[in-house]
């Protein structure tokens, strides 16, 4: 299994272009998220999805677009980039287990983008 | 306010020596959920433990230990006989419910930098 596959690794922007992160699971996992970090912040949550066609906000959503229309693909959509976007961004998956719902389930992550806002 | 707080930023230990990373955390949840995860240089994010909150039991898994204590709301995360591979990141986190629903999400806490020497 691939797992949690993010493209691309690296990126570089200019201020105000726009730009999609992708992110696919192959696992049939029900939830999957998008998170970026930065040094001395930890791991902010910017979106994340209970299943296709639902989607909510997290911590730091400013910015940025997502859409659910499959199970397997969560991408994230930078919609004028701006330098305070420049992190590393990371894809995390989870399934949902008897009594557990899955965002308090085990997540599995991708292998992070880095994205430069120049 | 900072929901799950790692008050140790860098940890330098030497090998064999024992360490204890600690993670204090807050929520009025009754049901919730800790983990924690590793993030060795490579920068992927790896999964190591997960506990809910109706269990207090303490967990051996080989050199690594966890000890959750609800009393003082503390999942301390302890590795014996440290290694040098054992160098990464470690983050806590707390799953806890967004609203009446199902839904969950993680708040992290900011990461202690753990450096093995040899």
């Amino acid at each position: 299994n691939a797992g949690v596959t993010q493209t691309p690794k690296f990126q570089v922007l200019k201020t105000g272009q726009s730009m999609t992160l992708q992110c696919a699971q192959d696992m049939n996992h029900e939830y999957m998220s998008w998170y970026r970090q930065d040094p001395g912040m930890g791991l902010r949550l910017i979106h994340y999805s209970v299943g296709a066609g639902i989607t909510d906000q997290g911590e730091v959503p400013n910015g940025y677009n997502v859409s659910r229309s499959t199970t397997e693909d969560f991408p994230l959509r930078l919609l004028s980039a701006a330098p305070s976007q420049t992190s590393v961004y990371f894809c995390a998956s989870s399934y949902g287990t008897s009594g557990v719902p899955p965002g308090a389930n085990v997540l599995t992550f991708g292998a992070g983008s880095r994205l430069t806002v120049l | 306010a900072q929901k799950v707080t790692q008050a140790q930023t860098e940890i330098s230990v030497v090998e064999k020596e024992d360490v204890t990373l600690d993670c204090v955390y807050e929520t009025r949840d009754t049901t919730y959920y800790l983990f924690w995860y590793k993030q060795p240089p490579s920068g992927e994010l790896v999964f190591l433990i997960r506990r809910n909150s109706f269990d207090e039991q303490n967990e051996i898994s080989g050199r690594y230990s966890w000890n959750f204590q609800k009393s003082t709301s503390s999942f301390n995360f302890t590795i014996t006989a440290s290694q040098v591979v054992d160098s990464a990141v470690y983050f806590c986190a707390l799953s806890e419910a967004v609203n009446a629903g199902n839904n969950r999400k993680l708040i992290w806490g900011l990461g202690t930098s753990l450096a093995v020497n040899p």
